[in-house]
């Protein structure tokens, strides 16, 4: 199985500095067709994960253009330009390249200082 | 909008079986692969099940295989994890998504307890 390993595990950050969340995975998320099925998701306190990024650095609908995703290969990072107190949460990662299974990284919790 | 609704949850003792549903509106279900993931308590996200557009593909984390069971209905635009033989290590939320790289939408998850 691709293991998923993010950094840090625990990130305060003051209200309107940036944040990073490092993601790499045990092997090489280029799939055959090119693509590479690496996904962002945020869990807010008490809700459902809703998937910011796919396939890398694609932001979703309604996601704020302070998120940004980026990497290649094995080494994958999420970025938030400025945090907002909306942000607080915990950030996964996922590849979807080499499954069953599919994996997620541990998580990063993200509060503010 | 993409609604998800699971049901199903709830107490069940070591052994025992449960069969929890996800209702999907407001997608191209029939066209889609589908997934359940689960969450223990205070942990992260495990991918559980996945199955494909015709219902006769069907994937499982090592875990669980043997004892769930995915289908789907995509006349009730509706799918579905049946739980037999459950354990204690079990016990978590379990979120029905849309697709099978994907997961874009989420449904709000259902609590499935196993204690005796």
């Amino acid at each position: 199985d691709v293991v998923m390993t993010q950094s840090p595990l625990s990130l305060p950050v003051t209200l309107g500095q940036p944040a990073s969340i490092s993601c790499r995975s045990s092997q090489s998320l280029v799939y055959s067709d090119g693509n590479t099925y690496l996904n962002w998701f945020q869990q807010r306190p008490g809700q459902s994960p809703r998937r910011l990024i796919y396939k890398v650095s694609n932001r979703d609908s309604g996601v704020p253009d302070r998120f940004s995703g980026s990497g290649s290969g094995t080494d994958f990072t999420l970025e938030i330009s400025r945090v907002e107190a909306e942000d607080v949460g915990v950030y996964y990662c996922m590849q979807a390249t080499h499954w069953p299974p599919i994996t997620f990284g541990q998580g990063t919790r993200l509060d503010i200082k | 909008e993409v609604q998800l609704v699971e049901s199903g949850g709830g107490l069940v003792q070591p052994g025992g079986s449960l069969r929890l549903s996800c209702a999907v509106s407001a997608f191209s279900f029939s066209s889609y692969s589908m997934t359940w993931v689960r969450q223990a308590p205070g942990k992260g996200l495990e991918w559980v099940a996945n199955i494909k557009p015709d219902g006769f593909e069907k994937h499982y984390v090592d875990s669980v295989k043997g004892r769930f069971t995915i289908s789907r209905d995509n006349a009730k635009t509706s799918f579905y994890l049946q739980m037999d033989s459950l354990r204690v290590e079990d016990t978590a939320i379990y979120f029905c998504s849309t697709g099978a790289w994907s997961l874009g939408n989420w449904g709000q998850g259902t609590l499935v307890t196993v204690s005796s």
